[in-house]
């Protein structure tokens, strides 16, 4: 199984902050990576797909970036509903699977 | 406008069996593949199981494989998560998500989500 490590597990940032958080596949994934922003008690919504494209309807203060192994997710200007837990997801073989998230908190 | 709604959830003893449906709407159920996303609480996301478009082919992560049974009714624009032996730490939030496509594994809609909780 493909293992996604993302880090931090949390962040502490304030309004306005340009913020990257990263996830590792533990093999290459050839891009076949999604992120996704869950706000407390609400499901997950899709942000990014196939590591670099926005979602319609996503700010696009929001981007993706990386290949083989190694993935980002930046939020440029960080506003008040971005407050929230992203996941990355493995989404080219099967068994899918996650990262365990990063939590962004307001300093 | 795409809606998944979730329902069948509940307390269930340990052992027990439970089976969860999703009711679609707004879009061509029988077009897409859909799956059964999870998360225990406070707890990352686990993807629990994804069906074909006909229902002819499923997948499984190890962690459900032998209990969990996914399937659908193209008809009535309705999946399903029959799960079986249950245990302790199959307690969480369940959604229902669309796969993006066929050959591409994510997923562009979810639910709302339905908790389970196993406990005695």
């Amino acid at each position: 199984d493909i293992q996604m490590t993302q880090s931090p597990s949390s962040l502490s940032v304030s309004l306005g902050d340009n913020v990257t958080f990263t996830c590792e596949a533990s093999e290459n994934i050839y891009g076949f990576l999604a992120w996704y922003q869950q706000k407390l008690g609400k499901a997950p919504k899709l942000l990014i797909y196939g590591a670099t494209n926005l979602e319609d309807g996503v700010p696009t203060r929001f981007s993706g970036s990386g290949s083989w192994t190694n993935y980002s997710l930046t939020i440029s200007s960080l506003e008040p509903e971005d407050i929230a837990t992203y996941y990355c997801q493995n989404n080219h073989v099967y068994p899918l699977t996650f990262g365990s998230g990063t939590k962004l908190e307001i300093k | 406008e795409v809606q998944l709604v979730e329902s069948g959830g509940g307390l269930v003893q340990p052992g027990r069996s439970l089976k969860l449906s999703c009711a679609a709407s707004g879009f061509t159920f029988s077009n897409y593949y859909m799956a059964w996303v999870r998360q225990a609480p406070k707890k990352g996301l686990e993807w629990v199981a994804t069906i074909s478009t006909s229902g002819s082919r499923t997948y499984y992560p190890d962690s459900v494989k032998g209990r969990f049974t996914i399937s659908r009714d193209n008809a009535k624009s309705s999946l399903y998560l029959q799960m079986n032996s249950l245990k302790s730490e199959d307690t969480a939030t369940y959604y229902c998500a669309r796969h993006y496509s066929s050959y591409i594994y994510y997923f562009d809609y979810w639910g709302q989500g339905v908790m389970v909780t196993v406990s005695s």
